[in-house]
């Protein structure tokens, strides 16, 4: 079976624009979740989607958001980027919500000057 | 809030040596308390997991104890080899409606001298 992926693996913004980012879950698996990873925070959850919907939000601006598509695959958007929002962005995906077993991609590596 | 507390930041064993990893956890709403193990480059991989309700699991040379009225658990890693240096995530997963989701500790960085 395939493992999760995630496009584009680097990324180098500006401050001001936007970025949008890919995630393709383990077929079948229908949850999720999208952490950001930083030396400073660590792994913080963003956000978690099921079924096409956001079940659950973590605590970031509004300039960060996303979707899931009914193939399950997701996409989160991150508007007007600022310095701080360079880290490793990383996708996890779950059979369910329920399901503690999530698995992870390789992330995508934003830099933002 | 940081809601899972991991300890040492870093830990350097010897080869064939004991690491050790210690969590702990505030919110008893938790209920599953995985270990991930991350890579450099990679993204974090599911290691073992444990219950509440269990007060140990092992999983070849990994084994988790848990503390339930201390709120506490740990990671040991037996036999510990070069291939085992990588950072090593606690986590606490909740089980509810309102949404799941990981709540990592700050992770702990493992080397491995041969």
């Amino acid at each position: 079976k395939a493992g999760v992926t995630q496009t584009p693996r680097y990324l180098i913004k500006t401050r001001g624009q936007q970025v949008t980012l890919s995630c393709s879950p383990i077929s079948g698996h229908r949850s999720v979740s999208w952490y950001q990873q930083t030396p400073g925070q660590g792994l913080q959850f963003l956000f978690e989607y099921f079924s096409e919907t956001q079940r659950n939000k973590g605590n970031f601006p509004g300039r960060f958001s996303g979707r899931q598509f009914s193939n399950s695959r997701s996409e989160m958007n991150v508007s007007t980027l600022e310095l701080g929002d360079s880290a490793l962005y990383l996708c996890a995906s779950g059979a369910n919500p329920a399901s503690y077993e999530q698995y992870f991609g390789p992330g995508t590596r934003l830099t933002v000057t | 809030q940081q809601q899972v507390k991991q300890s040492p930041q870093s830990l350097i064993v010897q080869k064939g040596g004991i690491s050790i990893i210690n969590c702990a956890y505030e919110n008893t709403a938790f209920d599953y308390f995985p270990w991930y193990q991350q890579f450099p480059g990679k993204g974090p991989a599911l290691l073992i997991a444990i219950r509440p309700d269990v007060s140990e699991k092992k999983e070849g040379r990994f084994t988790i104890s848990f503390n339930k009225s201390a709120k506490q658990f740990s990671l040991h890693i037996m036999d510990s080899q070069p291939g085992d240096s990588a950072t090593y995530f606690c986590a606490a997963f909740p089980v509810d409606a309102a949404g799941n989701k990981l709540t990592f500790g700050g992770g702990t960085r493992v080397l491995v001298k041969p």
